[in-house]
């Protein structure tokens, strides 16, 4: 079956522009994550939803960033006024119920934001 | 502050000799300990894991172990081809939440 998919695969903006980075999780997964990968740094964590319940928020860098989940399916990470240091990788990983805790995260392939 | 710690960032090994990973970790909340596999260009994907109530799981070439006391877990490959060849990532999570700690990642190159 398909796996978590991202869009768009890289992405090239300059500072201070807006960008909205898309994650299509498995179907049927109730939980979704973004984490993102600095250059050289591990998988840092941004924010976890989990069906209809309020996401997980506590790993979000800052109030640029923001991120929805609509339908319980298709998610949208945003970040606003883009700086050098948001340049990274975008992961978004998604499981069958985030809730019984040792649920396999399938990871997308990323995307790749480059802040000019 | 980084809670999961892989140090020796890269390793190399011949191809059908035993490859050893090293992971730390300082908090003691963590119940349940992942690895994961990277391709270049790809995400993550599972490799094997471990409840904090076992020391030892094993599936196939991959064994992991976990040393609660230390604090350290590791991932034995045996033996090591040449299509493991990729960044192994430590992964940690905390009890009662299902987010997940990563450390930096080994670079793991199987010399044929």
């Amino acid at each position: 079956g398909a796996g978590v998919s991202q869009s768009p695969s890289n992405k090239v903006t300059e500072k201070g522009k807006d960008v909205e980075l898309r994650c299509d999780p498995i179907s049927g997964h109730t939980a979704l994550y973004w984490y993102r990968q600095s250059l050289g740094q591990g998988l840092e964590f941004l924010i976890y939803f989990q069906g209809n319940s309020a996401p997980d928020k506590s790993g979000l860098p800052s109030d640029r960033f923001s991120a929805e989940r609509t339908g319980g399916s298709v998610s949208t990470l945003t970040i606003q006024r883009t700086q050098q240091e948001d340049s990274a990788v975008y992961l978004c990983a998604s499981s069958l119920d985030g809730a019984r805790g040792t649920d396999t995260q399938y990871f997308g392939p990323g995307t790749r934001l480059t802040v000019l | 502050d980084q809670q999961v710690k892989q140090n020796s960032p890269s390793l190399s090994v011949q191809e059908g000799r035993i490859s050893i990973l090293n992971c730390d970790y300082t908090n003691s909340m963590f119940d349940y300990f992942l690895w994961y596999k990277k391709y270049p260009a790809e995400g993550p994907t599972f490799l094997i894991s471990i409840s904090s109530i076992k020391d030892k799981n094993e599936d196939g070439r991959f064994t992991v172990f976990l040393n609660k006391s230390a604090k350290h877990l590791s991932l034995h490959i045996v033996p090591s081809q040449p299509g493991d060849s990729a960044v192994y990532f430590c992964a940690a999570r905390y009890y009662g939440n299902n987010r997940l700690a990563f450390g930096k990642g080994n670079q793991v190159v199987v010399i044929p």
